[in-house]
């Protein structure tokens, strides 16, 4: 079985560039989150779909960053305009169902913006 | 809000030895849920072990196994017969019955497994 795919693996932009991060879950996971992983820290929370809805995106900084998982499968996360802040690892997670399902992490994306 | 503590930033142990990992979570739920992963230098996150809070065995898988206790709201994990390959940053996260779907996660304690 595929585990969730992360595209790219890393990308490096100038400061108010936009970037777009590509995810695809485990085959037949409704659940999707975005993750976001600061250096020496553990993930954060950014968004979480059920399906096509958003349903807990409070974490989300909505003036530069979103999300859309359009048709309940693959998502993508964009950030316009990227702020030098913002270089850290972005990781996909996919659950089978609603919580408290175990989560499976793809391998990430690792940004740094110059 | 829930907080989840790793108090020890870098543990070292050699192959064939044991490690125990430290973990405290701050929680006014009584049903949840405490997972540990494992992140190599490949950034790949790796479900370790996972807990239900209402089931009092402790959770293993192979050479992992968990001490928790509950109402202590420690939950450490025990590497045995550690192998190079163990060598990852490892992650304690909490997830909470008034927040589905949002993992808490720790700091992380640095594992480096020697020769």
């Amino acid at each position: 079985e595929a585990g969730v795919v992360q595209s790219p693996r890393y990308k490096i932009i100038e400061k108010k560039q936009p970037v777009a991060f590509w995810c695809n879950p485990i085959s037949g996971h409704n659940t999707l989150y975005w993750y976001l992983q600061n250096l020496g820290q553990g993930p954060e929370l950014l968004i979480r779909y059920e399906n096509e809805e958003a349903v807990d995106d409070s974490q989300l900084p909505k003036d530069r960053f979103s999300a859309e998982r359009l048709k309940g499968v693959d998502s993508t996360l964009k950030i316009q305009p990227a702020e030098l802040g913002d270089s850290a690892v972005y990781l996909c997670a996919s659950s089978l169902g609603g919580a408290p399902e175990t989560q499976y992490f793809g391998p990430g994306t690792r940004l740094l913006v110059l | 809000a829930q907080t989840v503590t790793q108090s020890q930033p870098e543990m070292s142990v050699q192959e064939a030895e044991t490690v125990t990992l430290s973990c405290t979570y701050d929680t006014s739920e009584s049903n949840y849920y405490l997972f540990w992963y494992k992140q190599p230098p490949s950034r790949q996150m790796i479900l370790v072990i996972r807990q239900e809070a209402y089931k009092q065995q402790n959770a293993t898988e192979n050479r992992f196994s968990v001490n928790f206790q509950k109402a202590a709201k420690s939950f450490s994990l025990k590497i045995s017969d550690s192998q190079l390959g163990d060598t990852a940053m490892y992650f304690c996260a909490f997830l909470g019955a008034d927040s589905w779907g949002k993992l808490q996660f720790g700091a992380g304690t640095q594992v480096v497994v020697t020769p």
